[in-house]
Parts: C-alpha cells; structure tokens; sequence
C-alpha cells in the first residue's frame, strides 16, 4: 500500500505567476484534502475533493482552486501568488470525504518571491 | 468558534520524563480529536485520536485524555524519548460530509538524552 505523494517537492515563483501542485493520494482512498501551513502555524483547510467534485472550501480566495481526476489523484492551482502564499502545501487523503482519518504527504514548500 | 488552543508553544523534558500538551476547544459540535506529530520537512502524521464518547485513550506511551464539560483534551507521551522530539499538533474535526481538520498552533517537544 503506498502512501501520499507529493510533487515537486520545492517551488520557487515570482509573485503574479501561478502555481501547479500535485498530490497521488493513498491506495484505495477516494478523498484529498489541501492544507496550507505557514511557517510555524497548524495546517489550514483549503478545500477538500470527492469524486472529482469540490466537497467543502475553508476561508481561502477563489484564486486557490483544484482538480481530482478519475483515478483520485489531485492537483492545487494558485493564480497571481501572492509573497504571504508561501508556505508548506500538504495533501491529505482520506477512503471517503466523511472519514475520520486523514493521511498526509510530505508537502510542496512553495516560496513567493 | 472554530478555534482549537495549544499549550504550551514550546516544551523541553528529560528522557524519560513524561511530555504533556494539552488543547481546549469551542465549538461542541466537533466529535473528532486527532493528534499529529511532524518532523521537520514532513508531514503531519496521525498518532493517535479519540472520540467525546470515551474520557480516554492509550496506544502505547501515547494517552490521550479527554474532558468533554471543561471542551479540553491533552496528549501524554510516557517515558519520552529523544526519537519524540518533534512538533505536536492537537486538531478537531465535525460530521460536516467533507470532516475538515481544525488545526492547533502546535507544540515543539525537545526531549533531552
């Protein structure tokens, strides 16, 4: 059983550009979450994905927006990046968008410059 | 209402030693409490969780205490060992379909040899 995977790793972007992370989630599980976690903060909710449709966004602008494909995989998508969007994006995956226990990747670092 | 509050921000204890954190809630509609602990360049990973139904919950040296009237839960990690030092966080989450993870501001636990 493989666990959360993550790319790339790190990411520098200028402000005003746009961003792509991608996240493979856990065997078997349908749902992926996204988490910002500023430097020294807890990880905040972002969105979460079921069957390829958002299931639930928390306070973050529209310019954060997200895919899940067919085979549960996601990606996030941030536009006109802004210095206070650098941070460590973390993927979590869950079997189902009501379960319980979330599993999370390593994370993108993502650094605004 | 949605906030969870983590003490202390910084914890230092002796192998050995037993390493307390505690968190204290709002919001009586979350019905899921999660510990996480992170290593550095990680992500969080899932360490132990309870439910309000039950006052407490052992894995290994890991307990978690609840006290469902006073809305606080606190983590205890018996005999703690420098492999524990890492950074803590407790989290809540309620049955809204999509079980977003609220976050505390996290713990940073350095056990001494």
């Amino acid at each position: 059983e493989t666990g959360v995977t993550q790319s790339p790793t790190h990411l520098i972007k200028t402000r005003g550009q746009q961003v792509t992370l991608r996240c493979s989630s856990q065997s078997g599980h349908n749902t992926v979450s996204w988490y910002q976690q500023a430097l020294g903060q807890g990880p905040q909710f972002i969105f979460q994905y079921y069957r390829e449709e958002e299931n639930g966004r928390g306070n973050f602008p529209p310019r954060f927006s997200g895919l899940q494909f067919p085979n549960y995989s996601s990606e996030l998508n941030v536009n006109a990046l802004e210095l206070d969007d650098s941070a460590l994006y973390l993927c979590a995956s869950s079997p189902f968008a009501g379960g319980d226990e979330q599993y999370f990747g390593p994370g993108t670092r993502l650094t605004v410059t | 209402q949605q906030q969870v509050k983590q003490s202390p921000q910084s914890l230092i204890v002796q192998k050995g030693g037993i390493s307390i954190i505690n968190c204290a809630y709002e919001n009586t509609a979350f019905d899921y409490f999660p510990w996480y602990q992170q290593f550095p360049g990680k992500g969080p990973a899932l360490l132990i969780a309870i439910r309000p139904d039950v006052s407490e919950k052992k894995e290994g040296r890991f307990t978690i205490s609840f006290n469902k009237s006073a809305k606080q839960f606190s983590l205890h990690i018996m005999d703690s060992q420098p492999g524990d030092s890492a950074t803590y966080f407790c989290a809540a989450s309620m049955d809204t379909g999509r079980r977003a993870l609220t976050f505390g501001s996290g713990t940073r636990l350095q056990v001494q040899p």
